[in-house]
């Protein structure tokens, strides 16, 4: 199966600065088969990026994927309080699908 | 609106059996897969398997293989994930999700917590 890796393991950055994580494969991933995530404290992760940069209904613009192949990044510009979340990145162009470890976002 | 409904926090002891549900509505649920996903209390997400309701075709991730059961009833727009022995090394919450297959997943349940303590 493909190990996603993620980093930085923990980002911490202040509002209005641009946050850029990362997401390395194992292997390809296919079609660019890659969605990030956001999760905050107590909640179920939401969607936010798939097939590696579109965005999902309802995700403002200050949200955006790119990369192929073995690399990916979540860029998030103008970082807003509420940003604060573990991240994910999901390959699915692989059986099984499979999650990075995470990211944590810390607004300082 | 799209949302799915996951029925309430559990709490078993090792041995017992178990069936936790997942009910689609504001869609046609037989024209999406429903897929699970576990977290661990700490700890990330990891894809369980999925189901499309409407012909009951079934995958699973290699380490739920035989170890869980995934299932459906499109009457009541439900899905289900099910131990028939549970053991303490299955608490965690676990979440459904909508998906178009083995792809992204665009909806989720607030999740269903599973405590197993003797």
């Amino acid at each position: 199966e493909i190990v996603l890796t993620q980093s930085p393991g923990t980002l911490s950055l202040s509002p209005g600065e641009r946050a850029t994580l990362s997401c390395r494969a194992s292997q390809s991933v296919s079609i660019s088969y890659l969605a990030w995530y956001q999760q905050k404290p107590g909640q179920a992760p939401r969607l936010l990026i798939y097939g590696a940069s579109g965005r999902a209904t309802g995700i403002p613009d200050r949200f955006s994927g790119g990369g192929s192949g073995t690399d990916f990044t979540l860029t998030i510009s103008r970082l807003e309080p509420e940003d604060s979340a573990v991240y994910y990145c999901q390959q699915y162009g692989s059986s099984p699908p499979t999650f990075g470890q995470g990211t944590r976002l810390e607004i300082k | 609106e799209v949302q799915l409904v996951q029925s309430g926090a559990e709490v078993k002891k090792p041995g017992e059996s178990l069936k936790i549900s997942c009910k689609g509505s504001g869609y046609s649920f037989t024209s999406y897969w429903i897929a699970w996903v576990r977290q661990m209390p700490g700890k990330g997400l990891e894809w369980m398997g999925i189901i499309y309701p409407g012909d009951s075709d079934t995958r699973y991730g290699p380490s739920f293989q035989g170890q869980v059961t995934i299932s459906a009833d499109k009457s009541i727009s439900t899905a289900y994930l099910q131990w028939s022995s549970l053991k303490a090394s299955d608490t965690a919450m676990y979440y459904c999700a909508r998906s178009e297959g083995v792809a992204e997943m665009d909806v989720w349940g607030k999740g269903t917590t599973v405590t197993v303590s003797s």
